[in-house]
């Protein structure tokens, strides 16, 4: 198992461009998340999906979009990337939308300039 | 809504010494509480987790964790430090579904020889 996968793994942007942030589990997971890494804010949730299908979103999900078309992928989506968003994403899932452990990706560091 | 402190921000301990973090909760009941920890440049691993039961929990690498429900407090110990320990760690309180985990700031520990 590869577990969970984010690619890229650094992304440099300017101010209104536009990218995907890619994430992928094989663990068959149903629960699949979303946070944002920031220096002294610990981990903040942006949005999260229960299934393929179903998406909500988190505690921070302002210029982000996501969908979810299968179990296995959740991309992140930056419609006009703002220097705010500079941050290390990190992609996590889990078996079921309990307490069950979650898996968290390698992270993706992402600078808008 | 949940919250979680974590007042150390920067840990120095040497190789072979105890450790403890400390993490402070507020949450109206009884709460799901997880030590994570982050290598640099890798994802979060789960430690430990409490869900209930014996409030002395045992995790992964020699870490254990006591909730002690009258001071919200959940910390992580380890009897002796081992340099591969250096680390952050975060603390993490959970309510309701996966998607209100809320992280700590964490805590940076330095491990000297």
């Amino acid at each position: 198992n590869a577990g969970v996968t984010q690619t890229p793994k650094f992304q440099v942007l300017k101010t209104g461009q536009s990218m995907t942030l890619q994430c992928a589990q094989d663990m068959n997971h149903e629960y699949m998340s979303w946070y944002r890494q920031d220096p002294g804010m610990g981990l903040r949730l942006i949005h999260y999906s229960v299934g393929a299908g179903i998406t909500d979103q988190g505690e921070v999900p302002n210029g982000y979009n996501v969908s979810r078309s299968t179990t296995e992928d959740f991309p992140l989506r930056l419609l006009s990337a703002a220097p705010s968003q500079t941050s290390v994403y990190f992609c996590a899932s889990s078996y079921g939308t309990g307490w069950e452990t979650q898996y968290f990706g390698p992270g993706t560091r992402l600078l808008v300039l | 809504a949940q919250s979680v402190t974590q007042p150390d921000i920067h840990i120095t301990v040497s190789e072979g010494a105890s450790l403890e973090l400390r993490c402070n909760y507020s949450y109206g009941a009884t709460p799901y509480l997880f030590w994570y920890v982050q290598s640099p440049g890798q994802g979060l691993q789960l430690l430990l987790k409490y869900f209930s039961g014996d409030t002395l929990v045992q995790g992964i690498k020699g870490f254990e964790a006591e909730f002690k429900r009258s001071q919200s407090s959940f910390n992580l110990r380890k009897p002796s430090v081992h340099w591969s320990d250096a680390a952050e760690y975060f603390c993490a309180v959970g309510a309701g579904t996966a998607s209100k985990l809320t992280f700590g700031t964490g805590t940076r520990l330095q491990v000297t020889l």
